[in-house]
């Protein structure tokens, strides 16, 4: 298997546009999460999705920020309209156990520059 | 709401060394999780030990929940081990999680 793919892996957009973020998880992952991680907060989960259904946003750090999972092999993280803060690394995660977060494997992260 | 320490900040070993890294929270946990985050960004989930003892090689952890800490032991390390470790707390219920990061402790293994 290829791993968690995320693309795209670098994106630089200026502020006020569309930022759609993209992960594919592991073939036969039920769990997918997003984190985001940054140099003042750290590292920070924004949501998690099971069998495609979200479960948890409250991390999701306000409503210019959405997820969706259509289907097992694909979801997408947006932000829109984009602001200077939201640069950061994001990352995907995905899993398949009883316990939703034992043994994650992540995505390389897309690195977001808002300006 | 909930804090959560790691020490050391900063840590530098010679290759073979052993170390241990600590994780206190400051309240009742549902689990805790550790990450290496390796100089390249990647990131690895360790171990799910929200109580008890989990060992994977060189690396294990002992997380005692009643006093509110987590150990990540590393013995034999290698420079392959450098980057920074995260331990990450869930607390709440289904719709009311909170998952709270550390601050991370950065470790550099020398050749």
């Amino acid at each position: 298997d290829a791993g968690v793919i995320q693309s795209p892996r670098h994106e630089v957009t200026e502020m006020g546009q569309e930022v759609t973020l993209r992960c594919k998880p592991i073939s036969g992952h039920d769990y997918l999460f997003w984190y985001r991680q940054t140099m003042m907060r750290g590292l920070e989960l924004l949501i998690y999705f099971n069998n495609n259904v979200p479960i948890d946003d409250s991390g999701m750090p306000e409503d210019r920020f959405s997820a969706k999972m259509p289907n097992a092999s694909f979801s997408t993280l947006k932000i829109q309209p984009s602001e200077p803060r939201d640069s950061a690394v994001y990352f995907c995660a995905s899993s398949f156990a009883g316990a939703p977060y034992d043994e994650q494997y992540f995505g390389p992260g897309t690195r977001l520059t808002v300006t | 709401g909930i804090q959560v320490e790691q020490s050391p900040p900063d840590l530098i070993l010679q290759e073979g060394a052993n170390s241990t890294l600590r994780c206190n929270f400051s309240d009742s946990v549902n689990n805790l999780q550790w990450f290496h985050q390796n100089p390249w960004g990647q990131l690895i989930n360790l171990f799910y030990i929200p109580s008890g003892t989990k060992q994977n090689g060189r690396l294990s952890a002992t997380t005692v929940a009643t006093e509110r800490y987590s150990l990540l032991y590393i013995s034999s390390s290698q420079t392959t081990d450098s980057g920074v470790y995260f331990c990450a707390v869930e607390q709440g219920t289904s719709g009311t999680y909170k998952y709270i990061f550390g601050t991370g402790t950065r470790l550099k293994v020398l050749a």
